[in-house]
């Protein structure tokens, strides 16, 4: 079955950089693509970006200048970077199954990340 | 980018009543729009997609409908698995976007 699984630290210190994994399983990188959806706490989801199952990258304009998605397909792995981190970047880490870019059809169970020093 | 205003914040009903959530977009966005159900300390469940197209897997009592600005999502008579948060998410353009939530209580 289909599966999304986010790793990464749960501590970030402030202006540091955040990287974070997602493993998938049950599907292929090269048939489907991959977003990244962050939620503050009692605050509705922001998209981030995505990885395309071609290997383009699309990001959110508000972030683009401090994030970067890769992936190794080897791996089944997608990966976040997001540099220059304050505390208004703390919340939930979601990533998700990307359905042509339209919808996000499956979730991880998300990792929870805080930005403190 | 596309603002999706949702209301009302919080709606109180009782087990068996009907309800209808409110997403309003800031611009026309044909049938672009998507719906999430998400319980408290889980991740969001989409629900219905492009307006008003189902998802298996869901119960039939979720609806929605709507084009161009006003959309709604439709429970028919609620069950107590359905008191959680539902947000709208628009992908009509590029940032894709969520609205700020709706949240179903129990009265």
């Amino acid at each position: 079955q289909v599966q999304l699984k986010e790793s990464g630290p749960g501590l970030v210190q402030p202006s540091e950089t955040l990287s974070l994994t997602c493993t998938v399983s049950g599907f292929s990188l090269t048939s489907y693509s991959v977003s990244w959806v962050r939620q503050p706490s009692g605050k509705g989801p922001e998209w981030m970006g995505r990885m395309w199952y071609d290997g383009d990258t699309a990001y959110n304009s508000a972030l683009k200048s401090r994030l970067s998605i890769s992936r190794d397909t080897s791996k089944n792995q997608v990966f976040l970077k997001m540099n220059s981190l304050q505390t208004d970047d703390t919340g939930t880490y979601y990533c998700t199954r990307d359905r042509y870019g339209y919808n996000f059809d499956y979730w991880g169970q998300g990792v929870m990340v805080t930005v403190s020093s | 980018d596309i603002v999706l205003t949702q209301s009302p914040a919080t709606l109180s009903v009782t087990p068996g009543e009907s309800v209808s959530l409110s997403c309003r977009a800031s611009q026309g966005i044909s049938t672009s729009i998507h719906w999430y159900q998400q319980k408290s300390n889980e991740s969001p469940r989409l629900l219905i997609k492009f307006a008003s197209q189902s998802i298996s897997g869901i119960p039939s009592r979720f609806s929605g409908s709507g084009s161009g600005t006003d959309f709604t999502l439709s429970i028919n008579r609620v069950e107590s698995e359905d008191f959680s948060v539902y947000y709208c998410q628009q992908s009509y353009s590029l940032p894709l976007t969520f609205g700020s939530g709706t949240k179903l209580e129990i009265k």
